[in-house]
Formats: C-alpha cells, structure tokens, sequence
C-alpha cells in the first residue's frame, strides 16, 4: 500500500510558469515531510523540507505549502527554468530519531524554454 | 561539501551470479541505509543501520539479499542469487539522525542490470 501519494505523474510547463506536485498521505504518525529532487543518472538530493507545526516554508523559488487536517502538502516551483527539470519525489518520515522515509512514485517535470 | 559514495557505478550481471555493493556514508553520520529504485519508482528503504546494528530490515528479501556495516561505517549490500527482477538502482543515504534532524542524504546510487 502506497504511504504517500503524488501527482501528478508528469508534469509539462513552460519557462516562467509555476510548476505544482501534490501529494497526499493517511498516517498522522508522519512527522517530518521533505522533497526531493533526481536528474537522471544521480541519486535524489535534498530540495525543502516541512514539518506539521508549519503550514508554508519557502527557499528560494521553491514553497512548501502544509495542509495538516487535509493531510496534504504541495511543491510549487515559482519562476520554473529548464535546469528544474528532473524527476520530484515528495517523502514522509514515521517514528522516532531512528524513523523512516516513505517516498512518493515522483513527478517527472519538464520545464520548455 | 562531504558525499555519500557508492561504487560501482553501474553493474551488469548474469542472473544466478553473485553481486555487491559498497556504500561510505558522510562522515560522522550514525545512521545508514540502503535503497531500491526501480526505473519510474520512488526508492523504497531496504535496510536501514543504526551504527552496525541493523534496525529495519522488514523490506529486505533474506533468502538473497544480505548487508552488512561490520565497523558501524562503510557498508556493502549483496545479492545471491541475483534475479532478473532485481534490476533497479540500489541507492545508499546517511542521516545524522541527532535530535530531530531527519535529512537524509543520497549517494549517487548503482545501477544494476540483471541478464
């Protein structure tokens, strides 16, 4: 069973759009909920990074919006450049200092010049 | 700016064969773990180590799969025998995991290919 839910599954914008990823999750246990970003052939880094107390955290041109009794948050990418294009996974982390990260399936974004 | 390393790279292999994978995690980072991706997929944890102890390995298929972090540093994961459905990237991240900091920082993974 999916923890986290994303979409959408891809995602075409053009240069200067917003770009916005959604996802969703059921277990209030979730405590911490990052995003990240992958260019193929790399390993995912980390993007922005939210935790529930908080309903917006924003670095840069990327916003995390935090909806707790909707149990949804979204990542909007403001002013999108052809270098944002790569694959985003949102992520949600259970438990404890030793919890763990359940990822979403990602959102493959890419941003025309 | 400290990394995660893995090697190699990339590994074809024959099904049946044997396979490993190294991982050296930023330094001072306490907790390890170990990832599948499968192409199109978000990574889904294997294992995850807490110094050489393993804490979470609930998601690791046994009967194959096997890792180790013997000296609570470097790890390696391996596969025997590899299975054609174990193609994906297998990646390694490092957490601090002090207090409440639950970044998790990624290597740049091992592609394997199964043939």
């Amino acid at each position: 069973q999916q923890q986290v839910k994303q979409s959408p599954q891809s995602l075409i914008v053009q240069k200067g759009g917003i770009s916005i990823i959604n996802c969703a999750y059921e277990n209030t246990a979730f405590d911490y909920f990052p995003w990240y970003q992958q260019f193929p052939g790399k390993g995912p880094a980390l993007l922005i990074a939210i935790r529930p107390d908080v309903s917006e955290k924003k670095e840069g041109r990327f916003t995390i919006s935090f909806n707790k009794s909707a149990k949804q948050f979204s990542l909007h990418i403001m002013d999108s450049q052809p270098g944002d294009s790569a694959t985003y996974f949102c992520a949600a982390h259970r438990g404890s200092t030793l919890g763990r990260l359940y990822f979403g399936r990602g959102t493959q974004l890419t941003v025309w010049p | 700016e400290a990394e995660v390393a893995q090697s190699p790279r990339y590994k074809i292999t024959e099904k049946s064969q044997a396979v490993a994978f190294w991982c050296d995690p930023i330094s001072g980072h306490a907790t390890l773990y170990w990832y599948r991706q499968i192409l199109g997929q978000g990574p889904e944890l294997l294992v995850q180590f807490q110094d050489e102890s393993v804490v979470d390995d609930s998601q690791l298929p046994k009967d194959r799969f096997s890792a180790e972090r013997l000296k609570g540093v470097d790890s390696t994961l391996k596969i025997q025998p590899a299975e054609l459905g174990d193609s994906a990237m297998y990646l390694c991240a490092s957490s601090l995991q002090q207090g409440a900091s639950y970044e998790q920082y990624f290597g740049p993974g091992t592609r394997l290919t199964v043939t």
